[in-house]
């Protein structure tokens, strides 16, 4: 079946330590994105990337880092520059053409900083 | 800018009580309006979709209708299960406004958790 993969589940980190999130599709789908999400404030933007080897800074993308190697593949590294690492990340994607029909997300993995 | 809002929660009903979940929109242009579901411990999910003024989306008994003129997309169901507890995301996009790729980003709102009870 089609769908999206994220890796671990559940993170720890220890203060001062980069951690990469992996994010896997085989959908087909052009666009990728990242999500941070904490209790009570919703969805934010950290990356996005709409074709293989171009990724865009979305609304809160300090601190972190993507690439966009493969169509399929879009791993997210949480730097030690992130101050407050601590949420549940979500990982969607979408597919191009005149018609929206939204993203499909991954499971997620929580991150906790230790 | 673009923007979504949601009624605040959390919302606690009894089992096949009526619901209806308040989402209101700002957009410049055109945009398309979905309902996410999220279930505890997992990602987001599609529940319905409208993309023009008056469209009804649908699915699993849950209906939202697109209202251009009070800009609102109103998540409703006439008889909740204790399975629908969640947390629901209202959001919109609008097609252009990030490149001719055909991928808008979505903005969502800030969620509105919903328990039933049996």
């Amino acid at each position: 079946d089609g769908g999206i993969t994220q890796s671990p589940k559940y993170l720890f980190r220890k203060e001062g330590q980069n951690v990469t999130l992996s994010c896997e599709q085989n959908l087909n789908h052009d666009a990728m994105y990242w999500y941070r999400q904490d209790p009570g404030q919703g969805l934010r933007l950290i990356y996005y990337s709409q074709i293989v080897n171009d990724f865009q800074k979305g609304d809160i993308a300090e601190g972190y880092s993507v690439s966009r190697e493969k169509k399929e593949s879009f791993p997210l590294t949480v730097t030690s520059a992130q101050k407050n690492p601590t949420a549940f990340y979500l990982c969607a994607s979408s597919i191009s053409g005149f018609e929206n029909y939204g993203y499909t997300f991954g499971s997620g993995t929580r991150l906790t900083v230790v | 800018g673009n923007s979504v809002t949601q009624m605040e929660g959390p919302v606690t009903l009894s089992e096949e009580a009526f619901l209806t979940i308040n989402c209101t929109y700002t957009a410049t242009g055109y945009p398309s309006l979905f309902w996410y579901v999220q279930y505890p411990g997992e990602g987001l999910q599609l529940l319905l979709k409208a993309t023009k003024a008056d469209d009804k989306g649908s699915n699993k008994g849950f209906e939202a209708t697109y209202r251009k003129e009070t800009t609102s997309f109103h998540l409703e169901k006439g008889s909740v299960q204790v399975s629908d507890s969640a947390v629901y995301f209202c959001a919109l996009s609008v097609r252009g406004q990030v490149s001719n790729f055909g991928n808008e980003k979505l903005t969502f709102g800030t969620g509105t958790r919903l328990t039933i009870i049996p």
